[in-house]
């Protein structure tokens, strides 16, 4: 079955300790992208890849990194998290990046 | 002026009824244009893609206006698993080429 796979769904964590959230994709594709969404915001491009080994920077991605060794992987990470980055977080992949976008399921962070 | 904008709703719609709604976007160079459909605290999924010639799925129906840049979804005989926020996502050229996503229409379909 094609998909985008998130993990973990749910996490809380403390200010500070480093956390890594991981998304794959089983469809070849090219582009992936991180996403914030919080109330009355929408959502927020964090950090983008257009292929292996490219990564850019989207609208928010202050204290955010990411890395793309493999093709079909993309993991956001939080080197210090802090509480304003308590949100919902969303991977996708799509072709290119003006293609249609698939989701993962979502992680919903506490960083408390 | 936000490049994607949506009236966030909510909109009340008796079930069977009709609604529409619309999404403006800023850039006249804007390429693609999508509708995707939230449920509360989910991903968004894919709604239908927005043809300049307009398109139907179904009960859904979208449409693209140029001159007044805007899209727009209509959604006929509205059922009660229709109510969810909808998403207007727009290819915005330019720096960064990048799909950038309105802040959602919410729906509420009532019996």
């Amino acid at each position: 079955e094609a998909q985008v796979t998130q993990n973990p769904r749910y996490l809380i964590t403390v200010t500070g300790k480093k956390l890594t959230v991981t998304c794959s994709q089983n469809m070849n594709h090219e582009y992936m992208s991180w996403y914030r969404q919080d109330p009355g915001l929408g959502l927020r491009q964090i950090y983008y890849s257009m292929n292996v080994e490219v990564t850019d920077k989207g609208d928010v991605p202050e204290g955010y990194k990411v890395s793309r060794k493999e093709k079909r992987n993309f993991p956001l990470i939080l080197e210090s998290p802090s509480p304003n980055q308590t949100s919902l977080y969303f991977c996708a992949s799509s072709l290119n990046r003006n293609e249609k976008l698939f989701f993962g399921s979502g992680t919903q962070l506490s960083v408390l | 002026r936000k490049e994607v904008e949506q009236d966030p709703g909510p909109f009340n719609v008796p079930e069977g009824a009709t609604v529409a709604f619309n999404c403006t976007y800023s850039n006249s160079a804007s390429q693609s244009f999508f509708w995707y459909r939230q449920d509360c605290r989910k991903e968004p999924k894919l709604l239908m893609s927005v043809y300049s010639s307009g398109n139907e799925d179904g009960r859904f129906t979208a449409q693209l206006n140029r001159a007044s840049q805007y899209i727009s979804l209509l959604i006929r005989d509205s059922k009660l698993s229709d109510s969810a926020t909808y998403l207007c996502v727009v290819n915005i050229l330019g720096a960064g080429n990048k799909l950038t996503f309105g802040g959602g229409t919410r729906v509420l379909v009532k019996p």
